[in-house]
């Protein structure tokens, strides 16, 4: 069955610091993976996606992401976090077949503490 | 335009109301997803439509009824609801799953309160 682990509930990083949030997913066959952002009270920004093809993607923001199929993760990265990063991030995974067509398996998030 | 627009941005209604929370996008995708978001948690699958088709219902009681009129609208209609339904309801839509697979683009939801 698909599932996500986002091991880091709360991350706390100051201002000018690197970033990663990590992110492990249970999928049969090669996954559909993403990364989204939420400030409270608001909706889902997608930052980045990856399907195939080089496993080091780029977002928006600043962010990257790596896809390693050996370790089943899909950690995503920035080098200098801004305040205005503070958010939940939700890494997901997305089924492509079957009766599963179309679903996003979510992580449970990571919620982001900037310090100035 | 790249939006995935969701009406009301905040509704409060009674056990005994009905009401019917919209959803609009105008990026040609064939299929549209009601989720639900309670705080500090991932959103939950309701539904998916697929060229306009119900292809998932995640066993989501009756009093949650989806509609999808073309392509480009997707409704939530709303009756007898529990308070403990209150949450933040979002809609998104994906290009088609033969195109992008199920990559969504989310609206900025809804805050649904039930008293």
């Amino acid at each position: 069955a698909q599932s996500v682990t986002q091991p880091d509930i709360h991350i706390t990083v100051s201002e000018g610091a690197s970033l990663e949030l990590r992110c492990n997913y249970s999928y049969g066959a090669t996954p559909y993976l993403f990364w989204y952002v939420q400030s409270p009270g608001q909706g889902l920004q997608l930052l980045l996606k990856y399907f195939s093809g080089d496993t080091l993607v780029q977002g928006i923001k600043g962010f990257e992401a790596e896809f390693k199929r050996s370790q089943s993760s899909f950690n995503l990265r920035k080098p200098s976090v801004h305040w205005s990063d503070a958010a939940e991030y939700f890494c997901a995974v997305g089924a492509d077949r079957g009766s599963t067509l179309g679903r996003l398996y979510f992580g449970r998030g990571t919620q982001l503490t900037v310090w100035p | 335009d790249t939006e995935v627009t969701q009406t009301p941005k905040h509704l409060v209604m009674g056990m005994t109301n009905k009401k019917s929370l919209k959803c609009e996008q105008h990026m040609g995708h064939r299929a549209m997803y009601w989720y639900k978001q309670k705080a500090k948690k991932p959103p939950e699958l309701m539904f998916v439509y697929s060229y306009e088709k119900l292809s998932i219902n995640e066993s989501v009681p009756s009093r949650f009824s989806p509609e999808c009129p073309n392509s480009s609208l997707l409704n939530l209609h709303l009756h007898a609801l529990q308070p403990e339904d209150s949450a933040l309801y979002l809609c998104a839509s994906s290009p088609g799953f033969w195109t992008a697979g199920p990559e969504a683009f989310f609206g900025q939801g809804t805050r649904l309160t039930v008293v």
